[in-house]
């Protein structure tokens, strides 16, 4: 399994804020990931690096940045935390086979 | 829109028996089909990757592809209380580092 990272668990935040979720994996893959996961709609992508300093939106990104300066490291910023991204984060990196290794989640809660 | 069917279940299989998780998936062009187990409360877990048709088995995990019918399947031998989980799909799809995932089938095995 790749050896990744998720600071912190869990957040609990008011509406305006900003957030920062952060992700490190030790396994030197190039492509991360950031997806949310919501009851009734499954897994969703919401940005992916393929590299340093490469990144691109999913299919979820509004309100959403990320930046990725070294490998090893890829942050999801929540600009002004609304309580609709209320959710659980997981990051993931995958491997040359294109697989995808999670971290253990964010559980972020917006009140 | 690329898209990923599951039946959500929940599929209830008594111990010992055979569980068949099914999904289908749009895009002809996929190329990596994977199966994800996701216990409760806990981040998704790889356990199978496919790649080309027809079967692949690890231990008591069997995965079926068949492209023409774009339809992947996983087959769980000997069922235990423990893979009681949520099992998610995962199409890769041409030319794309990104995975498109299904809303998962919750698997309950019966004692």
């Amino acid at each position: 399994d790749a050896g990744i990272t998720q600071s912190p668990r869990h957040k609990v935040t008011e509406t305006g804020t900003p957030v920062t979720l952060r992700c490190h994996q030790t396994e030197n893959h190039r492509y991360m990931y950031w997806y949310r996961q919501d009851p009734g709609h499954g897994l969703r992508l919401i940005h992916y690096s393929y590299g340093v300093k490469d990144t691109d939106k999913g299919e979820v990104s509004d309100g959403y940045s990320v930046s990725r300066s070294k490998t090893e490291d890829f942050l999801l910023t929540l600009e002004s935390a609304t309580s609709s991204q209320t959710s659980v984060y997981f990051c993931a990196s995958s491997n040359l086979n294109n697989e995808q290794f999670f971290g253990p989640g964010t559980r972020l809660t917006v009140l | 829109q690329k898209e990923v069917e599951q039946n959500s279940g929940p599929l209830s299989v008594p111990e010992g028996a055979i569980a068949s998780l099914n999904c289908t998936y749009s895009d002809r062009g996929s190329q990596s089909f994977f199966w994800y187990r996701q216990y409760s409360g806990k981040s998704p877990e790889l356990i199978m990757s496919i790649y080309s048709n027809g079967d692949k088995e690890d231990g008591r995990f069997t995965a079926q592809l068949n492209k023409a019918s774009q339809y992947v399947s996983l087959l769980i031998r000997d069922s235990q209380p423990s893979d009681s989980a949520t099992y998610l799909c995962a199409v890769r799809g041409a030319g794309s580092y990104q995975l498109t995932f299904g809303k998962g089938t919750k698997l309950s095995v019966i004692p």
